[in-house]
């Protein structure tokens, strides 16, 4: 069974329209995880949240946004999305920030922008 | 700052033969975890393996095993008996326990193929 659930796998929208994409989990972990991955590339943390702090990384642009209304879900909010910003995006949790504990991702969420 | 390095963009291998996955790290926390990701191309992160710092052992995981060579600044992944299932992209990663313990930074991962 599925225990990070990402919605919806595939999702386009229309250049500055805005976008959310939802990320749900089963495990009860503290930490949940935003990645971008674009083609080619490795994931590139744009921020995480534990438990309610939120911790956004320094190059992460401000079109991007997050909100987690409980442990269960966390969303990416994209404000107005441009060319540059299609990409999978990827949700992970830990269950907390103790070192060996691995990151458990989402089957992700792969953003077209037309 | 840590640092990942895979320099294989690519690799081949025959159907049941072993391939070596090479990555090496760059790190001034003294204790640190390395992780193996596997990614499909329909594109989610399968945790493979994880490596502690300071772990007596070489981790394995089933058909996965890791050669950790701490001097060297190395943990190299270890497949055997290679499957086409095995064909995807690679990530190590490493995690900090000190001071960035929050972010597993990625190296540009590998591609590999496996040949009928």
């Amino acid at each position: 069974d599925a225990m990070v659930i990402q919605n919806p796998r595939y999702q386009v929208t229309q250049f500055g329209k805005p976008v959310t994409l939802s990320c749900s989990q089963t495990l009860n972990h503290n930490v949940m995880y935003w990645y971008q991955q674009k083609s080619s590339q490795a994931p590139k943390l744009l921020f995480h949240y534990y438990d309610k702090d939120f911790n956004n990384e320094a190059d992460t642009p401000d079109n991007f946004q997050s909100r987690r209304p409980n442990t269960s879900f966390c969303f990416l909010d994209i404000r107005s999305p441009g060319l540059g910003d299609a990409a999978m995006y990827l949700c992970a949790t830990s269950r907390d920030y103790v070192g060996n504990q691995p990151q458990h991702f989402g089957d992700g969420t792969r953003l077209s922008i037309l | 700052a840590q640092k990942i390095t895979q320099t294989q963009p690519g690799m081949f291998v025959q159907e049941k033969e072993a391939v070596t996955l090479d990555c090496t790290y760059d790190t001034s926390d003294p204790s640190y975890g390395l992780f193996w990701y596997k990614q499909p191309s329909s594109g989610e992160m399968i945790f493979l393996i994880y490596q502690g710092s300071y772990d007596q052992q070489n981790a394995t995981e089933g058909r996965y095993s890791l050669n950790f060579q701490k001097a060297r600044k190395s943990a190299n992944l270890v497949i055997s008996a290679s499957q086409l299932g095995d064909s995807a992209m690679y990530f190590c990663a490493m995690r900090g326990t000190q001071g960035g313990s929050e972010k597993l930074v990625f190296g540009k991962g590998t591609k590999l193929t496996v040949n009928p």
